[in-house]
């Protein structure tokens, strides 16, 4: 059990750009989720993977935002023509069913 | 639907007890509770599934109130490493009544254990 990796650790990215962030989960997990976080506050709920499939996305999340968990391993998280209000640290969770979520150390964004 | 938590902030001293609230007003299905500590990953506390179950290991406990839809943390005589954010997580209950799988979690209340 080697934990959540994300990667990369920070990004800087000017207004406008496109940027993509990668998550591999504890290998046995057959859950991904995609959570972000501001300052002072809980982690906010994006979307959420059961193996391969997608199965809910936050009403909140922009069109911007899309995700993708090819064969049920890895993830990415990507965000098109970011905004200034995107910045925030974006967290990876992984976890097996009805179990605890374990979370990866995070990306995190600042959009200048 | 984001649960609420009490108190926003708390201070204690060593060996001092605390107690943290969640409460929700949709029907929950269990109730996850992670402490953060600054600029590190939430890290699981323990999970309580409806049934009104209480848990604990060392001094930290919870207990679930499914009537109530509200989840208590107790920390008893806390220590220097209690210190962090602690955050609910919930889990609503589908029409199924298995849980959704989407983990909602509260705003976080600050601990701080002084010397």
């Amino acid at each position: 059990d080697t934990g959540v990796s994300q990667n990369p650790r920070h990004k800087i990215t000017k207004r406008g750009q496109n940027v993509t962030f990668r998550c591999d989960p504890i290998s046995e997990h057959n859950r991904l989720y995609w959570y972000r976080q501001t300052l002072g506050q809980g982690p906010e709920f994006l979307t959420y993977f059961q193996n391969e499939a997608q199965l809910e996305k936050s009403r909140l999340l922009s069109d911007r935002f899309s995700a993708e968990r090819p064969k049920g391993s890895f993830s990415t998280l990507e965000i098109q023509r970011t905004e200034q209000g995107d910045s925030a640290m974006y967290l990876c969770a992984s976890s097996l069913k009805g179990g605890p979520l374990h979370f990866g150390n995070g990306t995190r964004l600042t959009v200048t | 639907q984001q649960p609420v938590q009490s108190p926003q902030a708390v201070i204690l001293r060593e060996g001092e007890d605390a107690v943290i609230n969640c409460s929700s007003s949709k029907a929950l299905y269990s109730v996850h509770w992670y402490r953060q500590k600054h600029g590190e990953a939430p890290v699981f506390l323990m999970i309580l599934l409806k049934g009104g179950e209480q848990k604990g290991h060392d001094k930290i406990s919870a207990s679930f109130n499914e009537k109530k839809q509200q989840s208590s943390l107790y920390l008893t005589a806390s220590q220097l490493s209690y210190s962090g954010t602690y955050f609910c997580g919930t889990e609503r209950e589908a029409y199924s009544g298995a849980g959704s799988y989407q983990l909602t979690f509260g705003k976080g209340t600050k601990l701080s254990v002084i010397p």
